[in-house]
């Protein structure tokens, strides 16, 4: 079982709202990642972070905004929430050596409505 | 950059038959590959990983992935799916340092 955790794992909001999807992993691990995941299954890179204080975009382009202040906790948040947003949302993390997995929380599915 | 490709969206076998889930990489350097698997509502779980000691991988549930540097290929096998095996597959690749890439996945669908 790999130690990470999202919370909430559902989510129903309505338009305007500001929301913040939460991750903490308890394994020590530098880097963190969130990503955005379709309905057709695909998974888009949103946020990525290397360490405390480090945050970069990812390949898709997001409105959300993530902080790194603690190395175990890695929030996403988005100021006001559009039915655009809908998905689900999986966080991640690894350890800074090569050839090192990703291990996954169970994500968040988040509606918008 | 790395990236990696797979074939199928869609792969239907049936109960006892083989599986086969196509997956090809691009990468300038020797690069390290992955097989995930997604259930319905959950994360990513890790089937196995190639870490170039031996081009056959050995995973876990019974998959295993060879590793084809002639062809770029990284392809998941299992001899005798499953219902259980019914999810979706995920190859992804890396290169050193540098952020895991995935494909698009792969939905396995098995019928009895």
């Amino acid at each position: 079982e790999a130690d990470i955790y999202q919370t909430p794992r559902y989510l129903v909001i309505g338009t305007g709202k500001k929301i913040t999807l939460e991750c903490s992993q308890t394994m020590g691990h530098d880097k963190m990642y969130w990503y955005q995941q379709d309905p057709g299954m695909e998974l888009h890179l949103i946020h990525y972070s290397y360490g405390v204080n480090s945050t970069e975009k990812g390949d898709l382009s997001s409105e959300s905004t993530v902080s790194r202040i603690r190395t175990e906790h890695f929030p996403l948040t988005l100021e006001s929430a559009r039915p655009s947003h809908t998905s689900q949302y999986l966080c991640a993390s690894t350890y800074s050596g090569v050839n090192t997995e990703a291990f996954f929380g169970q994500g968040t599915r988040l509606t918008v409505v | 950059a790395q990236s990696v490709t797979q074939l199928g969206s869609h792969v239907s076998v049936s109960e006892g038959a083989l599986v086969l889930l196509r997956c090809n990489y691009s990468s300038s350097v020797p690069p390290y590959l992955f097989w995930y698997v997604q259930y319905p509502n959950q994360g990513l779980q890790l089937l196995l990983k190639y870490t170039s000691a031996a081009t056959l991988v050995k995973g876990i549930n019974g998959f295993e992935a060879e590793f084809k540097k002639s062809e770029t290929s990284f392809h998941l096998t299992k001899p005798s799916a499953h219902m259980s095996d019914a999810a979706e597959y995920f190859c992804a690749v890396s290169e050193g340092f540098q952020k895991l890439v995935f494909g698009t996945g792969t939905r396995l669908l098995v019928s009895p």
